[in-house]
């Protein structure tokens, strides 16, 4: 199975402004999921999209699929302090099985 | 549904002891996973279960885990002997089919002496 890396490690912002964090794999994927983890906690669902989709959204979520350059980015518009959190992506590929990356983490100041 | 119930939340114990963390997946899930995060490897995958039948344990770092599925509402993962370098946070997740959406459960934080 293939490991998706994000990009940047750490992202530190401040309330008002986009997030943007990144997702690259090497192989063709079924499809690709953006998970949230508060600290301390477990990972929660954002979004999955489809590789015959290219963008998707969710309130102030915004994932694009990019398969020919084989990478995902999600956005977060006019992020809040409490969207401070790790971001991992997570592939599907041949097994199905989703493989999740290091995380990208977050820190929104207020 | 409660969503995925992992115990207990906080285990302490000290090293060569047995340790077994319980997972109930969401009714209706017939894929479980069973995972270990730590700052130095980040979230790995352990072993998954479909339908109760083991899939892919590759990810079981020695003999001393183990992990079993007796139906379809309960998974154990067991450590014996447990050492310091287990520790970690251990997380259950669920989900319907093998490519959607996991089900996370709130973790199992380990601290072996």
């Amino acid at each position: 199975s293939q490991q998706g890396e994000e990009d940047p490690q750490a992202l530190s912002i401040q309330e008002g402004e986009n997030a943007t964090m990144n997702c690259s794999y090497k192989t063709s994927i079924n499809n690709l999921q953006w998970y949230r983890q508060n600290s301390g906690r477990g990972l929660v669902h954002l979004i999955l999209i489809r590789s015959n989709e290219r963008e998707k959204h969710s309130g102030r979520l915004r994932v694009t699929l990019d398969t020919s350059k084989k990478s995902s980015s999600l956005l977060i518009t006019a992020s809040r302090a409490a969207d401070t959190a790790s971001y991992f992506c997570a592939v599907s590929g041949g097994s199905y099985i989703p493989t999740f990356g290091r995380g990208t983490s977050l820190i929104v100041h207020p | 549904d409660a969503g995925v119930i992992q115990s207990p939340r906080h285990e302490v114990t000290e090293m060569g002891q047995e340790v077994t963390l319980r997972c109930k997946p969401i009714s209706g899930h017939d894929y479980l996973f069973w995972y270990r995060q730590t700052m130095m490897r980040g979230l790995e995958l352990l072993i998954y279960f479909n339908n109760n039948v083991p899939i892919d344990d590759s990810g079981m770092p020695e003999d001393r885990f183990s992990a079993k599925m007796p139906n379809a509402s309960f998974s154990t993962l067991k450590i014996q002997p447990s050492e310091p370098r287990d520790s970690a946070v251990y997380f259950c997740a669920s989900s319907l089919g093998d490519g959607e959406t996991q089900y996370f459960g709130p973790g199992t934080r380990l601290l072996v002496l």
